[in-house]
């Protein structure tokens, strides 16, 4: 299948632990933010959203973390599993337009 | 309706061929959206339209490509005389009305122009 991101930035994390992955945004007008998951081949599969009233919102096993004073989102996943392996992309939504503008993605490695 | 699918998932063409992909969305999403995705990039915006009417389109959507969405249910994305750099993976998304609202994305259609 098709290989997502061979030249990303690349997070390598050991199973059980704990991941980090980190974007910053580019508008300050955005509102919406989104997080997604997209494995080799694969269209991107939503994780998480967040809105900008809000700082922090957690599902199961992902927390997502927004900071506008700096215009940062990141995305803590709990208990890394293998099945977690893939390429994450940030995307905002700009409150004057109704697209999605997506983040350079981040490749994570979860190794046993 | 189990979610976003497209047809079909792979396309092998010759330099000046035209092509059409089709992308059905979840059925009760008045939304449909095109994207573009190149090898190590993230999907790039290229239309979308709210039921029949398309109201957006990106700058990267050159004359060769038109989207139509007649009946305001499935849609088409053609490219016309195909060039080498159309070679991408076209994702097409659906969302209810309204920003803010969660894109659900296809599996996407692979083109390679030789």
């Amino acid at each position: 299948g098709e290989s997502v991101g061979l030249h990303l930035p690349t997070l390598s994390v050991q199973e059980g632990d704990n991941s980090i992955i980190n974007c910053a945004y580019s508008n300050s007008a955005s509102d919406y933010f989104i997080w997604y998951k997209q494995e080799s081949g694969k269209g991107p599969q939503f994780i998480i959203d967040i809105r900008s009233n809000m700082d922090k919102r957690q599902g199961q096993r992902v927390t997502v973390l927004l900071n506008k004073t700096v215009k940062h989102l990141s995305l803590q996943i709990a208990a890394t599993q293998p099945g977690d392996s893939a390429v994450y992309f940030c995307a905002e939504n700009p409150d004057n337009t109704d697209k999605l503008i997506f983040g350079t993605g981040t490749r994570l490695q979860v190794f046993p | 309706d189990t979610g976003v699918s497209q047809d079909p998932r792979h396309k092998i063409t010759k330099r000046g061929q035209n092509v059409t992909f089709r992308c059905d969305p979840i059925s009760e999403h008045n939304r449909l959206y095109w994207y573009r995705q190149t090898l190590g990039q993230g999907p790039e915006f290229l239309t979308y339209f709210q039921n029949e009417a398309q109201l957006e389109k990106s700058r990267l959507l050159s004359d060769r490509f038109s989207a139509e969405r007649p009946k305001g249910s499935f849609s088409t994305l053609e490219i016309q005389r195909t060039e080498q750099g159309d070679s991408a993976m076209y994702l097409c998304a659906s969302s209810l009305a309204a920003s803010g609202t969660v894109r659900v994305f296809g599996p996407g259609t692979r083109l390679t122009v030789l």
